[in-house]
């Protein structure tokens, strides 16, 4: 049964700081995975998505990469902002399979 | 991409009553999925819709308290019956662009009495 979990579950840091976030899975047997964004009481944005045969991806100021051998996955985001604040999300879709599977997330702060 | 407007975006409900949750999106998807997410928590999977078709239902949610419709290939929705204060939750629906990337609604928070 794959099994995502993202570390740290919060994080504050100071504005301009780089960081990453962390993201692991159990079962290397995925299709891709995806980073999303949540803003409180909204819905979810996707950020970068990775294919399987992918290891990484970038957009702006964020990098995702992807080890599907040590089942993990990193968010890297350069020069924080205060509108980085956020939940950001971590979803694997198995091989062979619909069911996208969600990690609880990792709680953003990003002090001005 | 996909574009999915989702109404109504908050309400707060009376026990016992229910709630039907709109989703409609601007092309044409085999499949719609929808979610709960409970305070504090992760996205839990309620069930895949697909047009034509009954609603496949995950593990500890059942029919007779979500029912889901999916008329056409551009429009769910999902109702949460005989509401109880443990439904309060957001609710979501959520499209695949094929084998692609999940495209979200803006969500339903919903706060039940």
């Amino acid at each position: 049964k794959q099994e995502v979990t993202q570390i740290p579950a919060a994080l504050s840091v100071p504005e301009g700081e780089n960081l990453v976030l962390n993201c692991s899975f159990t079962d290397s047997a995925i299709y891709n995975l995806q980073w999303f964004r949540q803003d409180p009481g909204k819905g979810l944005t996707s950020l970068l998505l990775i294919q399987s045969s992918q290891r990484e991806q970038t957009s702006g100021r964020l990098n995702a990469s992807l080890d599907k051998s040590s089942g993990r996955s990193t968010l890297y985001i350069a020069a924080s902002q205060p509108g980085d604040s956020a939940t950001y999300l971590c979803a694997v879709r198995p091989t062979g399979g619909f069911k996208t599977i969600f990690g609880a997330g990792t709680r953003l702060f990003v002090k001005a | 991409s996909a574009v999915i407007s989702q109404k109504p975006s908050r309400d707060i409900c009376q026990r016992g009553t229910s709630l039907t949750i709109q989703c409609q999106v601007d092309s044409q998807v085999t499949m719609m999925f929808w979610y709960r997410q409970q305070p504090g928590q992760s996205l839990t999977l309620i069930a895949t819709a697909n047009q034509g078709s009954e609603a496949t239902y995950e593990s500890g949610f059942v029919i007779d308290k979500f029912p889901i419709s999916r008329p056409n290939l551009t429009f769910s929705t999902l109702t949460v019956s005989n509401m109880s204060p443990e439904d309060s939750s957001i609710y979501l629906c959520s499209v695949g662009t094929g084998f692609e990337k999940l495209f979200f609604g803006s969500g339903t928070q919903l706060s039940v009495l």
